[in-house]
């Protein structure tokens, strides 16, 4: 398997541009998370969806911040307009379905650096 | 609200040398999760601890679980400079299927 795939691995962008970050979760996971990590703030989870559909989007910073999940194998986080204390780690993650929370596995990370 | 607390928040440790990392959590879970993330990269998964009692090691890292303490441990022994990183631990959620993670140890081990 793959794993999970994020992409672009690096954005550099100005302030008030669109961001959209892309992940592709492990066939055959129903749960996707999305997660912020930064040296101030640690790993924050953004929003996570269930068969494509938002569960909880509750660490959503602001209305700055959406995410869509169209289908199992794809989901988006885009940030319009961006400023700087955007600037972060961006990952996904994703997980099987179960009756309890199960181990996450990663992407790689998007690191976005927004000027 | 389930907080998961760990300590230390920085070790700086001798090749050689053995230390504990500790994961503290607020209510009552019997999963636990232990990650790993090298600098500049992603987080690994490390262990995964099912119930009371579990163990798990490889290599030279030994993780622990002990529900009624609400606390597990990460254990080292003879560190080796590969082993430095910052090491994650999370604590299943409930009902949400959400892990909520500590605030990670970062691990420095000097020669």
């Amino acid at each position: 398997d793959a794993g999970v795939i994020q992409s672009p691995r690096h954005e550099v962008t100005e302030m008030g541009q669109e961001v959209t970050l892309r992940c592709k979760p492990i066939s055959g996971h129903d749960y996707l998370f999305w997660y912020r990590q930064t040296m101030m703030r640690g790993l924050e989870l953004l929003i996570y969806f269930n068969n494509n559909v938002p569960i909880d989007d509750s660490g959503m910073p602001e209305d700055r911040f959406s995410a869509k999940m169209p289908n199992a194998s794809f989901s988006t986080l885009k940030i319009q307009p961006s400023e700087p204390r955007d600037s972060a780690v961006y990952f996904c993650a994703s997980s099987r379905n179960s009756r309890r929370a199960d181990t996450q596995y990663f992407g790689p990370g998007t690191r976005l650096t927004v000027l | 609200e389930l907080k998961v607390e760990q300590n230390p928040l920085f070790l700086s440790m001798q090749e050689g040398k053995n230390y504990t990392i500790y994961c503290n959590y607020s209510t009552t879970s019997d999963r636990l999760y232990w990650y790993r993330q090298d600098p500049g990269k992603s987080l690994e998964s490390l262990f995964v601890l099912l119930s009371n009692g579990a163990v798990k090691q490889e290599g030279r890292l030994m993780a622990s679980l002990d529900t009624k303490a609400r606390l597990s441990t990460l254990h080292i022994t003879a560190a080796v400079h590969d082993l430095s990183a910052t090491y994650f631990c999370a604590v299943d959620g409930g009902a949400t299927n959400k892990l909520i993670f500590g605030t990670g140890t970062l691990l420095a081990v000097q020669p």
